[in-house]
């Protein structure tokens, strides 16, 4: 069955740390690899996302790097803030046959 | 530019009753998708929809799960005879679909339990 592999399932850490959020697939047709924020009570919200095409993507405090030769791909998010606590979820796509898998989500926890 | 609403926010039934939820799309959006989130877990997509046609609907339990999208507009996910494993929350997307926009932009969910 096809998984996307996401760790770890809780992290914690001081404000002002680095986060670093890591998934991997097995599919190699996914193409689009979004990675989404939640909060208690709201829908995911798209945070950062990266076509398969690129290695590296930037917005702000949050960057997303991209392996296609091992399938993993991770998000780092630099300065974290209490406000960055929520649950995060990658995601992988296949644009072309609209398939698409979540991962079981990580929850952050950033500590004033 | 309004965001996608989904009613009812709660529901809760006994096993055997049925519900539906209801989902506005951002307008102009032709692609509609429905999740299923158990608690602690990712979303899992059950349906989508381009303008009114179901495009991919082999993860929604047929038996007891419908959903419709008529006008191509607001969409209706309806559940059959409920069972305690349907508790879990129902996130409606929708995405514009062109070019090489894939972003998906959700509701805030209908939080089901079946008692």
């Amino acid at each position: 069955q096809q998984q996307v592999r996401q760790s770890p399932q809780s992290l914690t850490v001081w404000e002002g740390g680095t986060t670093v959020l890591t998934c991997s697939y097995e599919d190699s047709t996914f193409n689009y690899f979004p990675w989404y924020q939640q909060f208690p009570g709201e829908g995911p919200a798209l945070l950062i996302s990266i076509l398969s095409v690129s290695d590296k993507k930037e917005d702000g405090r949050f960057t997303t790097f991209f392996n296609k030769r091992e399938k993993k791909l991770s998000l780092h998010i630099i300065d974290s803030q209490p406000g960055d606590s929520a649950t995060y979820f990658c995601a992988a796509h296949d644009t072309n046959a609209y398939k698409v898998i979540f991962g079981k989500g990580t929850h952050l926890h950033v500590l004033p | 530019e309004a965001g996608v609403t989904q009613s009812p926010r709660y529901a809760v039934l006994q096993e055997g009753q049925a519900v539906s939820f209801w989902c506005d799309p951002i307008s102009g959006h032709d692609t509609l998708y429905w999740y299923q989130q158990p608690r602690d877990q990712g979303p899992q997509l059950l349906v989508y929809f381009r303008d009114e046609a179901v495009i991919d609907n082999s993860q929604l339990p047929s038996d007891r799960f419908s959903a419709v999208r008529p006008k191509g507009t607001n969409s209706t996910l309806k559940i059959q005879s409920a069972k305690q494993g349907d508790t879990a929350t129902y996130l409606c997307a929708s995405s514009s679909g062109t070019g090489s926009s894939y972003e998906q932009y959700f509701g805030p969910g209908t939080r089901l339990t079946v008692l």
